[in-house]
């Protein structure tokens, strides 16, 4: 079945830039998305990038897609501590169907 | 906010309960989505509902029921409980939008099974 991979741990200073990376199995994936999830809170839907997309730009975010090896990855620029959670990569193969999420990246942002 | 309201937030029960969790989805979405996270398996589809119809089904217990009503909220059910069933439950409608299918999650609700 569909696989989603993701590293469990980042850390990074403040004011660096943050790369969570990510590597699906399912060829057939269409959509990809990226979640972000403090603390006793719910997801939040951050960014998403078409297969037929490499890169897409949404202010400090910056989404890669290497669909050739099915990596992804998101780029967070000039990382804050608020910016501390952990980020989930999800992924589909056609429209309105379920996730298949990763196990998450624990962003750690040290002041 | 993301529009999508759950209830309760936190739910403790014991052992052989059965319990009933609440979702209504954004204004104007059809799409309803369950999902469990726990530790060791992470977020794991459950069961998906599109206008009342049972849409697709993940890994689901056969002790885990849900519906959706008219007026689309959904409700997820858990019965026999299980100490492996706590977990956090989390509910997602979908709207289209820019092309793609847009997920938004509810801010979930945590089970405690003892």
């Amino acid at each position: 079945g569909e696989d989603v991979e993701q590293s469990l741990f980042l850390s990074v200073r403040e004011g660096d830039s943050s790369v969570i990376n990510c590597t699906y199995t399912d060829s057939s994936s269409t959509y990809l998305y990226w979640y972000k999830q403090e603390p006793g809170a719910g997801l939040q839907l951050l960014t998403y990038i078409f297969s037929n997309m490499d890169m897409k730009q949404d202010q400090r975010l910056t989404v890669l897609l290497n669909k050739k090896d099915k990596h992804l990855s998101l780029r967070i620029a000039d990382t804050q501590t608020g910016d501390s959670a952990i980020y989930f990569c999800a992924e589909t193969s056609s429209g309105n169907t379920p996730l298949v999420f990763g196990k998450g990246t624990r962003l750690s942002v040290i002041a | 906010d993301s529009g999508v309201t759950q209830t309760p937030k936190h739910l403790i029960t014991a052992t052989g309960q059965r319990v009933t969790l609440r979702c209504s989805p954004r204004s104007g979405d059809l799409s309803v989505y369950w999902y469990q996270q726990s530790l060791d398996q992470g977020l794991q589809f459950l069961i998906q509902y599109y206008n009342g119809e049972e849409r697709a089904k993940g890994n689901i217990l056969e002790r885990f029921s849900a519906q959706q009503f008219p007026d689309l909220h959904s409700e997820l059910n858990l019965s026999s409980l299980e100490l492996g069933d706590s977990a956090l439950y989390f509910c997602a409608s979908s709207v289209k939008a820019s092309g793609a299918y847009e997920q938004y999650f509810g801010p979930g609700t945590r089970l405690t099974v003892t």
